[in-house]
């Protein structure tokens, strides 16, 4: 068990709806990152939250927002969802930012 | 930017041989290597690091990994493998810039495992 506790395990959802995917990082982290793993994309870095600030950005679309709160929880809000942004969505944190990541069990989306 | 290339895809041994898993990376800032593995239905645990120090690197499960920087290579090696060392093992780069952290994995190598 990593630590980092994601939920929902699981979504269905239909093309154009929004969803929230919430993450709780390991005791003592204060950084978040979030990925999207997919078949043909592999493992996409989002984007990096360390104690409420946005720190690094990757591959993060524009219908994709994600923010962390005081408590250090993050959210990963997915709007006008298509096909396409059916993924494995992952979560990690770590204690510094140049510190290893760990990884919770991620959150399977599927849009129909 | 930083990039990593894992040239197999797939790599299938016998139970007890020895492998080794490929990994390349490109970086333009100091380099923090790292393995993790993945498991069927479950998040990447992490193998092994190299922050700095000795280029040989040892992890969790007997693995153990070279930095090689004129070869820009952090290869994963395993003397004698077990069936449950059967997964996905993912290198990545690590790229630290304006206080953040962009970790950049490769594409992945399914190590299969046979009796």
């Amino acid at each position: 068990d990593s630590g980092v506790t994601q939920t929902p395990k699981h979504l269905i959802t239909a093309t154009g709806q929004r969803v929230t995917l919430r993450c709780s990082p390991r005791s003592g982290d204060l950084s978040v990152y979030w990925y999207q793993q997919s078949l043909d994309q592999g493992l996409q870095f989002l984007i990096q939250y360390y104690n409420g600030e946005e720190r690094a950005k990757g591959n993060i679309l524009e219908r994709f927002s994600a923010q962390q709160f005081p408590d250090l929880h993050s959210e990963l809000n997915l709007s006008s969802l298509e096909l396409g942004d059916s993924a494995l969505y992952f979560c990690a944190s770590s204690e510094a930012v140049n510190s290893p990541l760990h990884f919770g069990n991620g959150t399977r989306l599927t849009v129909t | 930017a930083q990039s990593v290339t894992q040239l197999d895809s797939q790599v299938p041994v016998f139970e007890e041989a020895p492998v080794e898993l490929r990994c390349n990376y490109s970086s333009s800032v100091s380099v923090y290597l790292f393995w993790y593995v993945q498991y069927p239905n479950q998040g990447l645990q992490l193998l092994l690091k190299y922050l700095s120090g000795s280029t040989l690197v040892k992890g969790i499960n007997g693995f153990e990994a070279e930095f090689n920087k004129s070869q820009t290579s952090f290869h994963l090696r395993k003397p004698s493998v077990h069936i449950s060392d059967t997964a996905e093992y993912f290198c990545a780069v690590s790229e630290l810039t304006g206080g953040g952290n962009k970790l950049t994995f490769g594409t992945g190598t399914q190590l299969k495992v046979e009796l």
